[in-house]
């Protein structure tokens, strides 16, 4: 059981190039989220999944685009890249519940740097 | 629109002793809480919830929180600290409303001194 991965660990890009992050889960987790983590400003929350074949933005989604085709993938796209996505990016799932009290699993980050 | 604050960026303990990381929100309705702990290069890991019942929450290694509904307060605290807690510590919460996404604070780091 690996919970939650994420592809690739460290990237570099330049200015204007595209790339797709990968997130994956093995825990069956309707819910998926995406985060950007910069100095200073916590945890913010790009775009989410409430199931396959469903995606919603977050607080900061400009330049992102996600995918959800699959229950255990969650992609996140950049297609033009910016220096201001220079950032860690974290993965997170979670099961569904009406509660509300699910816990979130967060993969290890892929750290980008856009040159 | 729920909101966390952690007052504070830095937290400075010796080891042996008490610790505090504190944290307020401000959501309507009954909130739900979380603390979760990030280590250096790696991703956030959990360590405690509230989500109704007994305010004082017992979670991993040895950390407790107290949920204070009127000071809309959820602070951290371990009796007593190890170098191997520095870390950053994140408090975030959720609205009852279903299953939305947790909003985070901005983090407190947490320097334990041998």
């Amino acid at each position: 059981n690996a919970g939650v991965t994420q592809t690739p660990k460290f990237r570099v890009l330049k200015t204007g190039q595209s790339m797709t992050l990968l997130c994956a889960q093995d825990m069956n987790h309707e819910y998926m989220y995406w985060y950007r983590q910069d100095p200073g400003m916590g945890l913010r929350l790009i775009h989410y999944s409430v199931g396959e074949g469903t995606t919603a933005k977050g607080e900061v989604p400009d330049g992102y685009n996600v995918s959800r085709l699959k229950k255990q993938n969650f992609l996140l796209g950049l297609e033009s890249a910016a220096p201001s996505q220079t950032s860690v990016y974290f993965c997170a799932s979670s099961s569904d519940s009406t509660s509300g009290g699910e816990t979130q699993y967060f993969g290890p980050g892929t750290r980008l740097l856009v040159l | 629109a729920q909101s966390v604050a952690q007052p504070e960026d830095q937290v400075n303990v010796a080891e042996g002793n008490p610790l505090t990381v504190k944290c307020t929100y401000s959501v309507s309705g009954n909130p739900y809480l979380f603390w979760y702990v990030q280590y250096p290069n790696r991703g956030l890991q959990f360590l405690l919830k509230y989500i109704t019942g007994d305010n004082l929450v017992k979670g991993s290694y040895g950390f407790e929180a107290e949920f204070n509904k009127s000071q809309t307060s959820f602070h951290l605290k371990k009796p007593s600290a190890l170098v191997s807690d520095s870390a950053l510590y994140f408090c975030a919460v959720r609205p009852p409303s279903g299953n939305t996404p947790l909003v985070f604070g901005k983090g407190t780091r947490l320097s334990v001194i041998a």
